[in-house]
Order: structure tokens, then sequence, then C-alpha cells
């Protein structure tokens, strides 16, 4: 059982570039987030999407867009990377008393 | 306004002695739950324990307990007979709007734990 898959898991980019981080869940869940983790500054919440259909803001929307392509999947994307999103960017998803977190993917923005 | 507090940035604690972490939560939403996360330094995020507002009872998951305070609205962890293994980050995190189909999961700052031979 495969859970929660996000791709790429190690990424640079030039600022000014694009990329879009891929998230997959096989768990059948309504909900999905994405995260950014800086040191001192805990898990931030980029986007959130409630059910196939929607989206929403959290915490830190400024600079991605994201798109809930369907039940399973639900990507972030960086339109023109800049150095200040240079995180770690984690996918989650959650049914009920779980949240279930990918693997993580560390960008790089120069 | 911050939502999820943990006041602890960083603590120390001896082996076997029992640890206390901090988290207070606001929210007006009637319906929310709370969470512990570890991080161990190979970052994956490990669940640890789940407590809903309308639960009459105090979580426990082995060594974890939630001592859940709801009008003081904090849901401190304690770990039990801390180990060697224990030393990581914790981050407490709340879920509020899933009644209104919202589900908002925002997490707080995290607490680093060392403990000590």
């Amino acid at each position: 059982n495969a859970g929660v898959t996000q791709t790429p898991k190690f990424q640079v980019l030039k600022t000014g570039q694009s990329m879009t981080l891929q998230c997959a869940q096989d768990m059948n869940h309504n909900s999905m987030y994405w995260y950014r983790q800086d040191p001192g500054m805990g898990l931030r919440l980029i986007y959130y999407s409630a059910s196939e259909g929607t989206t929403d803001k959290g915490e830190v929307p400024n600079g991605y867009n994201v798109s809930r392509l369907n039940k399973r999947e639900f990507s972030l994307r960086l339109e023109s990377a800049a150095p200040s999103q240079t995180s770690v960017y984690f996918c989650a998803s959650s049914e009920g008393e779980k949240l279930f977190f990918g693997s993580g993917t560390q960008l790089s923005v120069l | 306004a911050q939502k999820i507090t943990q006041t602890q940035p960083g603590m120390f604690v001896q082996e076997k002695e029992a640890v206390t972490l901090d988290c207070t939560y606001d929210t007006s939403d009637p319906s929310y739950g709370l969470f512990w996360y570890k991080q161990p330094s190979s970052g994956e995020m490990i669940f640890l324990i789940y407590q809903g507002s309308y639960d009459q009872q105090n979580a426990t998951e082995g060594r974890y307990s939630l001592n859940f305070q709801k009008a003081r609205k904090s849901a401190n962890l304690v770990i039990s007979a801390s180990q060697l293994g224990d030393s990581a980050m914790y981050f407490c995190a709340m879920r509020e709007g899933w009644m209104n189909r919202d589900d908002k999961i925002i997490f707080g700052k995290g607490t680093r734990l060392h403990i000590l031979p």
C-alpha cells in the first residue's frame, strides 16, 4: 500500500523557472494538503482541498497554485520560482483522525 | 493571529523521566480535532495521537497521552518514561471546519525534544 506519493524528492530551480510538484494518494481520501516546512516555522499550510473539485488557500498561498485533478491527485505549481520558496514541501491526505504524509520534496531555488 | 501555539522551542529531559510538551489552540468551531506528530531527524512525519473536541476522555496511545483541557484550550502531549529514541521534533496540529466540508489542518511551530542518557 503506497499511501501518499509525492515527486520529485529533490529539485533545484533557477529564479523565475516554473515547476509542478505532484502528489497522489491511494487511500480514497477526500482531503488533501500542501505544506512547506522551514526552520523555526513549523509546517505552514499552502493550499488544501477538502473534496474533489474544491481548493482553498491556506496560510501562505502567495506564489503558488494548485490543481485537484481528481480524487487521487493534488498538484502544486510554482509559476515563477523565487529564492524565498526554497523549502521542504510535504503533501498529505486525511480522512478522519489521521493525516498521512508523503516523504517530502526538498526544493532549492537559486 | 496564531491559532496553534507551542511555547517551548526546545527541551532537554533525562532518560526515563516523563515529558510534557505544551500546546494551546484557538478556534471558534465547536467541532475540531487535535493531533500530535513526531518528526525524527530522518524527516518523516509520524502520527502519535488524536483528540476530538467531543471526546469525553483524554486520548492515550501506549506511552503517549494527551492532556486535553477544553476550557483552557490546551492539548498537551505527555510522554511517559522517555527513551533516547524520543529525541525528535514534535508538532501539535488542529483540524477544524470539516463539519462545513472545509477540513483545514494547521500546525504549530514545534518543540525540539532532546533526551539525555
